[in-house]
C-alpha cells in the first residue's frame, strides 16, 4: 500500500552545525507535503509546508526539497540549536488525509 | 489564538471502563480529526469529520470505538469498554476545509493508560 517513510530512526547533530532529515514517500499522486516537530510531551507543531509544483521553499532556519523523480523529501536545518531536539515528522496529504513517517529523533549535543 | 484544545491531558483507567476525550477545534474550522499515536504504530488517522459530518471512520480500530461531533466546537472520541492495548496518546487536530493543502493543527495530546 501506499506509505510514507523516514530513511533515519535518529540524528545526533552538533549545535551549530546544519542538520538534514530525509523522508520518502510512495504515493505519486500526493500533492502537499508537511514537516512537523513533536517535542516530548507535545502535539506535532507545523514547521513548513511545501505542494508538488514546488521543489524548494525556505523558512526561517529551515529548507524543505522536494524531489518528485525519486519521491523525497528532506528538511535542513541550519546552525541547529538544542531547542531543535525533537522528532521530526513528514506527512504527505492526499485529499484530506495527512499519512505521517514513521519519524526521526533529532538530537543537539552542546 | 487558542489552538485545538484537548481534555483531558492524562488519564489513567482501569481495563473495561468507559472512556471519553474531547476536543475543542480551532474556531472557524470546518474538518477535524482524530489520531492516535503509539511507539509501534506511530501516528494512525482514526476519523476524520468535515461540517460536523463524520466522513471516513475507516481507521477506527473496532466497535469499542465511536466518535461524534454535535457541532462545529466539539468532538468526543469514547471508548468502551477500555482495553490495555488501547494505552496510546490520541490527538484531535483541525483544518480550515477539506482540501488538499491545508496545514492541519493538532493539540498537545491525550494521554491515555489502560491498566
Amino acid at each position: 500500500g501506499e506509505s510514507v517513510g523516514l530513511h533515519l530512526p535518529t540524528l545526533s547533530v552538533q549545535e551549530g552545525d546544519n542538520s538534514i532529515i530525509n523522508c520518502a514517500y510512495s504515493n505519486s499522486a500526493s500533492d502537499y507535503f508537511i514537516w512537523y516537530k513533536q517535542e516530548s510531551g507535545k502535539g506535532p507543531q507545523f514547521i513548513i509546508d511545501i505542494r508538488s509544483n514546488m521543489d524548494k521553499r525556505q523558512g526561517q532556519r529551515v529548507t524543505v526539497l522536494l524531489n518528485k523523480t525519486v519521491k523525497h523529501l528532506s528538511l535542513q536545518i541550519a546552525a541547529t540549536q538544542p531547542g531543535d531536539s525533537a522528532v521530526y515528522f513528514c506527512a504527505e496529504n492526499s485529499n484530506y488525509k495527512l499519512s505521517f513517517g514513521a519519524g526521526t529523533t533529532v538530537t543537539v549535543r552542546a | 489564538d487558542a489552538g485545538v484544545i484537548q481534555s483531558p491531558r492524562h488519564e489513567v483507567t482501569e481495563m473495561g471502563q468507559e472512556v471519553t476525550l474531547r476536543c475543542k477545534p480551532i474556531s472557524g474550522h470546518n474538518s477535524l480529526f482524530w489520531y492516535r499515536q503509539t511507539m509501534m504504530r506511530g501516528l494512525e488517522l482514526l476519523i476524520y469529520f468535515n461540517n460536523n459530518v463524520p466522513i471516513d471512520d475507516s481507521g477506527m480500530p473496532e466497535d469499542r470505538f465511536s466518535a461524534k461531533m454535535p457541532n462545529a466546537s466539539f468532538s468526543t472520541l469514547k471508548i468502551q469498554p477500555s482495553e490495555p492495548r488501547d494505552s496510546a496518546v490520541y490527538f484531535c487536530a483541525s483544518t480550515p476545509r477539506q482540501t488538499s493543502g491545508n496545514t492541519i493543527y493538532f493539540g498537545e495530546g491525550s494521554w491515555l493508560t489502560v491498566v
